[in-house]
């Protein structure tokens, strides 16, 4: 049974930095690529970003590019994603995905963690 | 990017009411096409996806048809733990997009 469980959420000036990590069980983590997806409050789904399950590759929404990092540590089963030069419109709860697709960057997603919280504010 | 048009953005059901909701493509996306279920403060769940693909453990009431730039969720049967927002996404065109929701409330 595939478990994500997001962490490193919180309250942060903007102009500041925060990371979250996101710790996988329950498959095979170095065979999937994953995923960030954000949902600003009252809002839809977003995607944000993407990493290659060997983390060869990784891409980004335009509005985060040049200030979000995402990185992954296959030992460790753990995905990350480095925000710097947060802004009041990144406020939002962001969801690690599991990719659907086993070593292919489908931009599908097949599970979900329980999302943390960023709220960017003065 | 490819835009995603739900309709309706919200609809009030009975409990044993058959529902559809549509999804739209700004431009094809052959059947590359996913149903995301999200219940009030919860994290989302992937229903579908290929279009009419279920995942595994998704009730058989939930069936998803389409191709090119229209597409249909349908639930046969609305069960209380089905109400919830639902929303579209593709992944045939870069990047990937959602649809705005539907959500089903309580009649």
């Amino acid at each position: 049974q595939v478990q994500l469980v997001e962490s490193g959420g919180g309250v942060v000036q903007p102009g500041g930095s925060l990371r979250l990590s996101c710790e996988a069980a329950g498959f095979i983590f170095s065979d999937y690529g994953m995923h960030w997806v954000r949902q600003a409050p009252g809002e839809g789904l977003e995607w944000v970003t993407f990493i290659r399950y060997d983390g060869t590759f990784e891409d980004y929404t335009d509005s985060v590019k040049g200030r979000f990092t995402i990185s992954r540590d296959n030992s460790k089963n753990t995905l990350s994603l480095q925000m710097d030069g947060l802004r009041a419109e990144d406020t939002a709860v962001y969801f690690c995905a599991k990719d659907l697709e086993w070593k292919s960057d489908g931009f599908s997603f097949d599970s979900w963690g329980q999302g943390t919280l960023v709220t960017v504010s003065s | 990017d490819v835009q995603m048009t739900q309709s309706p953005s919200s609809l009030s059901a009975s409990v044993g009411d058959r529902v559809t909701i549509t999804c739209r493509a700004s431009q094809g996306i052959k059947n590359y096409l996913t149903w995301v279920q999200q219940k009030a403060g919860k994290a989302p769940k992937s229903l579908i996806y290929t279009a009419s693909t279920l995942h595994s453990g998704v009730p058989s009431r939930f069936s998803g048809s389409g191709s090119g730039t229209d597409f249909t969720l349908t639930i046969s049967s609305l069960q209380p733990e089905d109400f919830a927002t639902y929303y579209c996404q593709q992944y045939n065109t870069y990047p990937p997009t959602f649809g705005a929701g539907t959500k089903v409330e309580i009649k």
